[in-house]
């Protein structure tokens, strides 16, 4: 999985409880992402990140928030978990080329989070 | 709206038998497209990456193949092997996102090969 770490791998918590994903890299690439993957859907993308302290929203970021304070961690929250957050969730990481564009995601081992 | 369609849902094949997975996009600007292989309890894996001037391309038994003109890409599986039972994933990158790095992945096709 490309030197990507996810924790925890797998969590069951509560509606309304705070939850915190983890995902750990060493390849020291710049832009980190959150997805989830769900039945019926292709993985949609959450939040991302630019470099350190540079976030930006994805199309389903309700609900969650991010933190990059060093660049090989990348960490997504849950303020207030619900059931509709029930996923299998994944982080990547990708490198920009010298000629724009970009390399390709290296996707973790993802978190399969319930909510009951 | 930018769309990445696959088929198709699902296949089971025998093992030795060709296959091909079909993947139709509506993304434009086109920058480049890609094939992913995911197996059950893992992350998605990169088979293939094929850009604009490119309609074919090979990954030892998996050849992609891309009409630009149709926005239309195939993978083949020759000769399948049980271990290539996964679902495989088309994923499209429009040009204007390759500053982001943003994609636009399908659904998937969930391959099942049997003995």
């Amino acid at each position: 999985d490309a030197g990507i770490t996810q924790s925890p791998r797998h969590k069951v918590t509560e509606t309304g409880t705070p939850v915190t994903l983890r995902c750990h890299q060493t390849e020291n690439h710049r832009y980190m992402y959150w997805y989830r993957q769900d039945p019926g859907h292709g993985l949609r993308l959450i939040h991302y990140s630019y470099g350190v302290k540079d976030t930006d929203k994805g199309e389903v970021s309700d609900g969650y928030s991010v933190s990059r304070s060093k660049t090989e961690d990348f960490l997504l929250t849950l303020e207030s978990a619900t059931s509709s957050q029930t996923s299998v969730y994944f982080c990547a990481i990708s490198e920009p080329t010298l000629a724009g564009g970009h390399n390709e995601q290296f996707f973790g081992p993802g978190t399969r989070l319930t909510v009951l | 709206k930018n769309q990445v369609e696959q088929s198709p849902q699902s296949l089971i094949i025998l093992e030795g038998k060709n296959c091909t997975l079909q993947c139709n996009y509506t993304v434009s600007p086109f920058s480049n497209l890609r094939w992913y292989k995911q197996d059950t309890g893992r992350g998605p894996v990169s088979l293939t990456i094929m850009t604009f001037s490119e309609n074919t391309k090979s990954n030892g038994r998996y050849t992609a193949t891309l009409d630009a003109d149709t926005k239309q890409s195939s993978l083949h599986i020759t000769a399948s092997q049980l271990s290539d039972s996964a679902s495989y994933i088309c994923v499209v990158s429009a040009r204007g996102s390759s500053n982001t790095g943003k994609l636009i992945f399908g659904q998937g096709t969930t391959l099942q090969v049997k003995p």
